[in-house]
């Protein structure tokens, strides 16, 4: 099975900063990277597949990166709206999910 | 536009089994496949298994291997995940999350329905 590590697991920020969350996967999986955002009662949201394609709709101030085992998705200006837990997953060899990265209000 | 909804929350013994509902609506049905997520308190997400609504075929994650069954009716699109031999920790809250096929990530998800097993 494919392990999935992110870090940090909590990320504390203020409205304006830039953050980055990397994401290791324990082998190889190319660009098969997803990044899905989740709020507290509600059901995870795919922002990015392909490692850096961005899903329709959401906000260019999100962007992806890497290959192979080391990836990151980057938040270039933070939002109020942008404070929630945010999960990779692969999809190379089944689904894989990270154990999450909390970004909150510092 | 696409939704998924799930059916309620469930509270179950120790060795029972649950079944949860997926009702599909905005997109054609048996064009996708189905997947099922869970996510325990606390816990990032976790991929059970999937289901091809157009053939009925299933592929399974090893740990739920000969207690999960997923099936379908493709006259309400509806998908179905049925968990036998319940445990403590498979309280979670479960997720159908709808997918393509292999290589591909899962775009839009149901509600989540909460399973609590507690005796």
């Amino acid at each position: 099975d494919i392990q999935m590590t992110q870090s940090p697991s909590t990320l504390s920020a203020s409205v304006g900063d830039r953050v980055t969350i990397t994401c290791r996967a324990s082998q190889s999986i190319s660009t098969w990277l997803a990044w899905y955002q989740q709020k507290p009662g509600k059901a995870p949201k795919l922002l990015m597949y392909g490692a850096s394609s961005l899903e329709s709709g959401v906000p260019s101030r999100f962007s992806g990166s890497g290959s192979g085992t080391e990836f990151s998705l980057t938040i270039s200006s933070l939002q109020s709206d942008d404070f929630a837990t945010y999960y990779c997953q692969q999809y190379n060899s089944y689904w894989t999910f990270g154990q999450g990265t909390k970004v909150e209000i510092k | 536009q696409v939704q998924l909804v799930q059916s309620g929350a469930e509270v179950k013994n120790p060795g029972a089994s649950v079944k949860i509902s997926c009702k599909a609506s905005g997109y054609t049905f048996t064009g996708y496949s189905m997947h099922w997520v869970r996510q325990a308190p606390g816990q990032g997400p976790e991929w059970m298994g999937w289901i091809n609504a157009n053939s009925g075929d299933t592929n399974f994650a090893q740990k739920f291997q000969g207690r999960v069954t997923m099936t379908r009716d493709t006259s309400i699109s509806t998908v179905y995940m049925d968990l036998s031999r319940l445990r403590s920790d498979d309280t979670a809250i479960y997720y159908c999350a709808r997918g393509i096929g292999w290589y591909t990530p899962m775009d839009y998800w149901g509600q989540g329905t909460l399973v609590t097993v507690s005796s």
